[in-house]
């Protein structure tokens, strides 16, 4: 069964730091762009960050630049998200998931994120 | 950075037609034609309903469509069934980041 499971989350004190991980299982890893999606209580899904295929490009919100890293590792199956300086308002799920992109000649088609983990709940607190 | 609009709720009863808006700029919605929807019942992870506007991944009921005018995208639910209450979100690819709308929660009277 084509999976993603997060781990890592955990209560930890304003300005610390934690580091997210992300299995990928029965399928392809390499092959998708990956991206991280956070909910915080109560509230809307916000994208966090994504990577390429093989971690050439990564984009963040502009909330997390400069605090959040995304990493991968292609023989691993897995994905990371280190996150430093961390915030009451970094309170939140973070999800993986799957971006799914294909190239047929010169066109594009993109089939949306298409798989996505359970979550890992990140909370903020002193 | 800023999210896409959408209501913050929508009803209808069993049977019936919902249609959901989800307003972005040219430099997400009205620049590519990659609006995805996303279902999410309370605690759980987001299922993807379409792709691409328009498309539905197999799986997803044909009572959902997508259709996409100007910066304005839309998902449509008919035929709505208990099942369909729940939270949905539009989402845009916006160069090489990615936007989602502030969710709109169904309810099925």
């Amino acid at each position: 069964e084509v999976q993603l499971v997060e781990s890592g989350g955990g209560l930890v004190q304003p300005g610390g730091s934690l580091r997210l991980s992300c299995a990928a299982s029965e399928f392809t890893f390499s092959s998708y762009w990956m991206n991280w999606v956070r909910q915080a209580p109560g509230k809307g899904l916000e994208w966090v960050a994504n990577i390429k295929l093989d971690g050439s490009e990564k984009n963040y919100v502009d909330s997390v630049k400069g605090r959040f890293t995304i990493s991968r590792d292609n023989a691993k199956s897995s994905l990371y998200l280190q996150m430093n300086s961390l915030r009451a308002e970094d309170t939140a799920v973070y999800y993986c998931a799957r971006e799914r992109w294909v190239k047929l000649e010169l066109t594009y088609y993109y089939y949306g994120m298409d798989v996505w983990g359970q979550g890992t709940t990140v909370t903020v607190s002193s | 950075q800023s999210a896409l609009t959408q209501p913050p709720s929508a009803s209808g009863s069993p049977g019936q037609s919902v249609t959901i808006s989800c307003t972005g700029t040219s430099s997400d919605v009205g620049g590519y034609n990659y609006v995805s929807w996303y279902q999410q019942h309370p605690g759980k992870a987001p299922k993807l309903m379409i792709y691409e506007v328009s498309k539905r991944p197999s799986g997803v009921p044909d009572r959902f469509s997508g259709s996409k005018s100007g910066n304005t995208a839309s998902l449509t639910v008919s035929g709505l069934q208990a099942e369909d209450e729940a939270d949905y979100y539009c989402s845009s690819y916006a160069g090489s980041t990615r936007v989602f709308g502030t969710g709109t929660k169904v309810t099925v009277l």
